[in-house]
């Protein structure tokens, strides 16, 4: 069974930093490109990065590049996003799917909350 | 970046039904070199993560009731619940991924009238 388990989530100050985790288990995750999607509160999806099965590509979207940091570590079946110089406006439930062909898979997300 | 427009923003339907939700894309999602649309609906409950229902347009996901329908080309798309169900309250998005950034619609909330 695939399963897609987020960590790393919380609480944070404006200008803070997180790390988070998505451990992936039940397929061959080198062989799948995967990405961070995030929802803010009562609001839509929006994507927010990808990663190519070797890590040979990678996406950002306008409003985190330069600040977040998406890698991989196919050893450990583990994907990462690292947040620098977090806002407001990065609070929401932050999800790892599986892609490309749509995104098949989608983890059960973990809360970011950014606030002094 | 291709933007994804849906309509309507909501919509009620009687029990038993068909719902009809559009995507527009601004931009064509049909590959030439393959002839597929890049194009992905997806059902988000409350408190869930949403969950793919149909891709390349009109292919229906593993387990997916068959009551549910995607059609369309180009720019132009519809994701059909051909006689609605209770369990199917939710809101739907679509998803192109024939370029990056990857953008979703802005969501359709679907409610029983």
């Amino acid at each position: 069974e695939v399963q897609l388990v987020e960590s790393g989530g919380g609480l944070v100050k404006p200008g803070g930093s997180l790390r988070l985790s998505c451990a992936a288990s039940g397929f061959t995750f080198s062989s799948y490109s995967m990405n961070w999607v995030r929802q803010a509160p009562g609001k839509g999806l929006e994507w927010v990065s990808s990663i190519s099965s070797s890590s040979s590509y990678i996406y950002y979207a306008d409003s985190v590049k330069g600040r977040f940091t998406i890698s991989r570590d196919n050893a450990k079946n583990s994907l990462y996003l690292q947040m620098n110089s977090l806002r407001a406006e990065d609070t929401a439930v932050y999800y790892c799917a599986r892609g490309p062909v749509g995104f098949d898979y989608w983890g059960q997300g973990t809360l970011v909350t950014v606030s002094s | 970046d291709i933007v994804m427009t849906q309509s309507p923003d909501s919509l009620a339907v009687s029990l038993g039904e068909r719902a009809t939700i559009n995507c527009k894309s601004s931009q064509s999602v049909l590959y030439s070199s393959n002839n597929k649309n890049y194009l992905a609906w997806y059902q988000q409950k409350p408190g869930q993560p949403p969950k793919l229902l149909i891709y390349w347009a009109s292919t229906r996901e593993s387990g997916v009731p068959d009551r549910f329908s995607g059609s369309g080309s180009g720019t132009d798309f519809t994701l059909t619940i051909s006689s609605l169900q209770a369990e199917d309250v939710a809101v739907y998005y679509c998803q192109q991924y024939y370029s990056t950034p990857p953008g979703f619609g802005q969501g359709t909330r679907l409610e029983i009238k």
